[in-house]
């Protein structure tokens, strides 16, 4: 079956600083890629999608990679603030079976 | 529009009690699923549906059923509750699973004692 992982570790940046998130696959290369921001309690909040054809993806201050060769991607905010802190999932659509996998998520902080 | 809407928030159940987990989406989507989120686990699909009168399993989809006759209303039935169903539930939609947004509902914390 499909596996995702992310950093299992906590993260903590200074702010400011460039927060980067590593979210790696196994077997199947998906569609699609989705990446969420989840605060405590509440439910998760779609960020960015990068298709397979795609290398990179801007959104204001976050910006996703996909490579399909490593079978990973990369979710990086940059310029930090302490109200970027949360878990960020990574999401996966498989077009053959018109599913999304989501990853177990890394927990940010940025300390001021 | 109120987007997604799960009832309850919470609930406690005894082991072998069914009940029915509600969501609605007002957006007339057609995608909608049901996840489960266990600390460390992050979010496990159990069944999703392509629009009414069609659903399919998830990961996780043992102990509980669903039903689509309607695109708004999506509900999901624990037949006989397990303390291993102890879990917070998110009902997410969205206009297709591929390339749309995933608007999550606000969660139902489940006990199962």
């Amino acid at each position: 079956s499909q596996k995702i992982e992310q950093n299992s570790e906590a993260l903590n940046i200074q702010e400011g600083k460039t927060a980067t998130l590593t979210c790696n696959y196994t077997n199947y290369s998906p569609a699609y890629l989705q990446w969420y921001r989840q605060d405590p309690g509440r439910g998760p909040v779609f960020l960015l999608l990068i298709r397979e054809n795609e290398k990179e993806k801007r959104k204001e201050r976050l910006k996703v990679t996909f490579d399909t060769t490593l079978k990973q991607s990369l979710f990086h905010i940059t310029a930090s603030q302490p109200a970027d802190s949360a878990t960020y999932l990574c999401a996966l659509y498989y077009s053959s079976a018109s599913k999304i996998i989501f990853g177990s998520g890394t927990r940010l902080s940025i300390r001021p | 529009n109120a987007g997604v809407t799960q009832t309850p928030k919470f609930q406690v159940l005894k082991t072998g009690q069914s009940m029915t987990l509600q969501c609605a989406q007002d957006m007339n989507h057609e995608y909608m699923s049901w996840y489960r989120q266990d600390p460390g686990m992050g979010l496990r699909l159990i069944h999703y549906s392509v629009g009414a009168g069609i659903t399919d399993q998830g990961e996780v989809p043992n102990g509980y059923n669903v039903s689509r006759s309607t695109t708004e209303d999506f509900p999901l039935r624990l037949l006989s509750a397990a303390p291993s169903q102890t879990s917070v539930y998110f009902c997410a939609s969205g206009n297709r699973a591929s390339t749309d947004t995933q608007y999550f509902g606000p969660g139902t914390r489940l006990t199962v004692l």
